[in-house]
């Protein structure tokens, strides 16, 4: 099984929807969550952190659910901009940075 | 710019021919990772160093892969007889290491790597 799973998509939505991506982690230890953004032929850039209790920043929800060993990115009020692969990354403890394949939004007018 | 950055951006190479790219991460940042990516596909793990240590390197890098942080600042990737399989996107990312406030990651615009 693979450390980080996620659904490549894409996912096909139009502007003003609201967009929920999954992700699925294998360590129960893993310590540290993260959201990044990839826009095609770019590097990643950090979308959000993950914290516990979950986070809210503007349109961006991201919630973390222990039990299940997933993470969750909710998007509200589409974007043309938000089209780009949303990447899930964990830590397990002091270690490497691992990474999901991607999931591919595009947001259609 | 006190991003990451990345040399060259770009580099086109023959097949059995010896690359070595350069990253300089933001400087406080005591972790630095490399990571190889391909079309559709996530950031696959190289090797990270916690200043000048390498604290791992990913089982699937073959021999011809090695990397050094010398002074723990700047790092070089290099690869040895380059095959077009090397073909891809090498991507440097600096964070400060875990157990302090802020942990993430933040990447350079890499390094494309062709190989003919």
């Amino acid at each position: 099984r693979k450390e980080v799973e996620q659904d490549p998509g894409p996912f096909n939505v139009p502007e003003g929807a609201t967009v929920a991506f999954n992700c699925t982690y294998s360590n129960s230890a893993s310590q540290s969550f993260f959201w990044y953004r990839q826009d095609c032929r770019k590097e990643p850039k950090l979308l959000m952190s993950v914290y516990s209790s979950g986070n809210e920043d503007g349109r961006f929800t991201a919630q973390l659910n222990r039990a299940s060993q997933y993470i969750s990115l909710l998007i509200r009020d589409s974007k043309l901009s938000d089209s780009a692969t949303y990447l899930c990354v964990i830590r397990t403890g002091f270690q490497k940075l691992v990474f999901g394949t991607g999931t591919r939004l595009l947001v259609s007018p | 710019d006190t991003g990451v950055s990345q040399d060259p951006r770009h580099k086109i190479t023959k097949r059995g021919q010896n690359v070595t790219f350069r990253c300089d991460p933001i400087s406080e940042h005591n972790r630095l990772y490399w990571y190889r990516q391909t079309l559709g596909q996530g950031p696959e793990f190289l090797t990270y160093f916690q200043n000048e240590a390498q604290l791992e390197k990913s089982r699937l890098l073959s021999d011809r892969f090695s990397a050094e942080r010398p002074k723990g600042s700047f790092s070089t990737l290099e690869i040895q007889r380059t095959e077009q399989g090397d073909s891809a996107m090498y991507l440097c990312a600096s964070s400060l290491a875990p157990g302090t406030v802020n942990t993430e990651a933040f990447f350079g615009q890499g390094t494309r790597l062709t190989v003919v």
